[in-house]
């Protein structure tokens, strides 16, 4: 059973616009979650991170949101750029142990030129 | 390369045949891990590593031994290859901060026939 779901394998947006890549979790230990993108050849890399005590985290043009009440977290991307394209994972742990990192499947963002 | 080494890139085995993974960071971490990338399943750990030394099961152990003699280097061993362990391997370290933040290599490829 996946704890941390990615319901979309895939999503293209147009250049300029925004980016929303979802995850959904069903573990309500989970208490910190992370974003990674990965080019292809490449090991993933760290993007962005919140913990549960926040409902936003901002880094220049991505945004996460939580919604624990629907255990909800959201990657926005504005304005989305071609080189954002790559496979992004939402991950989350129990009191942000790197050991208990729970990973989702992945989307594939495409953004067109 | 996040300050991680991965040989080989690339690999292919026949069914029953042992072969290495090795892992080397330059970050003088305590902390590295093994995971696997399978396709829908995004990545799942197989053994982690808090310091040298000392070694624990991550979520999908069976049929691999790993070995970390000293603080660089991890390695990842599969004594008789079986065509489920198909996949893209990655080595990671994490930093001082237990955040789930971590470093991955650019990963191998394996492909067991």
């Amino acid at each position: 059973d996946q704890q941390v779901k990615q319901n979309s394998p895939s999503l293209s947006v147009q250049e300029g616009r925004i980016s929303i890549l979802n995850c959904d979790y069903t573990n309500s230990m989970f208490d910190y979650f992370l974003w990674y993108k990965k080019y292809p050849a490449e090991g993933p890399t760290f993007l962005i991170s919140i913990s549960s005590i926040k409902d936003k985290n901002e880094d220049g043009r991505f945004t996460v949101f939580l919604n624990k009440s629907a255990k909800h977290l959201s990657l926005h991307i504005v304005p989305s750029q071609p080189g954002d394209s790559a496979v992004y994972f939402c991950a989350a742990s129990v009191g942000g142990s790197a050991r208990q990192l729970t990973f989702g499947s992945g989307t594939q963002l495409t953004v067109l030129p | 390369n996040a300050g991680v080494t991965q040989t080989p890139k690339f690999q292919v085995l026949k069914t029953g045949q042992s072969m290495t993974l090795q892992c080397a960071q330059d970050m003088n971490h305590n902390s590295m891990y093994w995971y696997r990338q399978d396709p829908g399943m995004g990545l799942r750990l197989i053994y982690y590593s808090a310091s040298e030394g000392t070694t624990d099961k991550g979520e999908v152990p069976n049929g691999y031994n790993v070995s970390r003699l000293n603080k660089r280097e991890f390695s990842l061993r599969l004594e008789s290859a079986a065509p489920s362990q198909t996949s893209v391997y990655f080595c990671a370290h994490r930093g001082a901060l237990n955040t789930g933040e971590l470093f991955f290599g650019e990963g191998s490829r394996l492909t067991v026939l």
